[in-house]
């Protein structure tokens, strides 16, 4: 099953409000990645993080990867209706051949 | 470049039947996967290859059948098809596994309904 959890599982915000979702794990994230896909759309890649409490940005989105691994947040201000869509994180799991296991997403409603 | 392609985009099966969802990129990437997307369970791995004549298998294998003969091509073949197959299918390429900095490119995806 999913080794990530992703909360919460649904968001609705003003257009203009702050949004933020967490990517938890039990076990200690080797790198984790994530997504976003929109309405009827395809997963495209946002970012990935590596480091052990790394910050990233693109514009008004911020990604952080918690000092112990364990946990990773997304962080959107002032959301604008083009951030409507699902966000997912998505962890590496080793063993054998590596392979990108997904998160059960949290989905965005921003209302006008 | 095309990018990660899929057909079809839509595919209704009587329980019973098989099919094979085509997946196909350009960009020389090793790695591919398939992953399905179910409402509330977000995608889950079905199988995947590092590259030509290698697969594994993903979270959910069973039902479904894989092979890896040329870098571009990473056909999904369902043997025979049930209910709960009923998804939307994603293929997924890399340059390579996603260890390194690699992001997966996703085809547009295949909904499947099996009747």
């Amino acid at each position: 099953g999913q080794q990530v959890m992703q909360i919460p599982q649904y968001q609705h915000v003003q257009e203009g409000e702050d949004f933020t979702t967490y990517c938890n794990s039990s076990t200690t994230l080797s790198n984790i990645q994530w997504y976003k896909q929109r309405p009827g759309g395809h997963p495209v890649f946002l970012i990935q993080l590596v480091k052990s409490g790394e910050v990233k940005k693109q514009k008004r989105l911020t990604f952080q990867f918690g000092e112990a691994k364990k946990n990773s947040s997304l962080h959107i201000t002032a959301t604008q209706t083009t951030d409507v869509g699902t966000y997912f994180c998505a962890e590496v799991v080793s063993g054998g051949y590596n392979k990108l296991i997904f998160g059960a997403g949290t989905r965005l409603a921003v209302h006008p | 470049n095309a990018g990660v392609t899929q057909t079809p985009k839509f595919q209704v099966l009587k329980t019973g039947q098989s099919m094979t969802l085509q997946c196909a990129q350009d960009m020389n990437h090793e790695y591919m996967s398939w992953y399905r997307q179910d409402p509330g369970m977000g995608l889950r791995l079905i199988h995947y290859s590092v590259g030509a004549g290698i697969t594994d298998q993903g979270e959910v294998p069973n039902g479904y059948n894989v092979s890896r003969s040329t870098t571009e091509d990473f056909p999904l073949r369902l043997l025979s098809a049930a209910p709960s197959q009923t998804s939307v299918y994603f293929c997924a390429s890399s340059y390579t596994g996603p260890s390194s900095y690699n992001e997966q490119f996703f085809g547009p995806g295949t909904r499947l309904t099996v009747l």
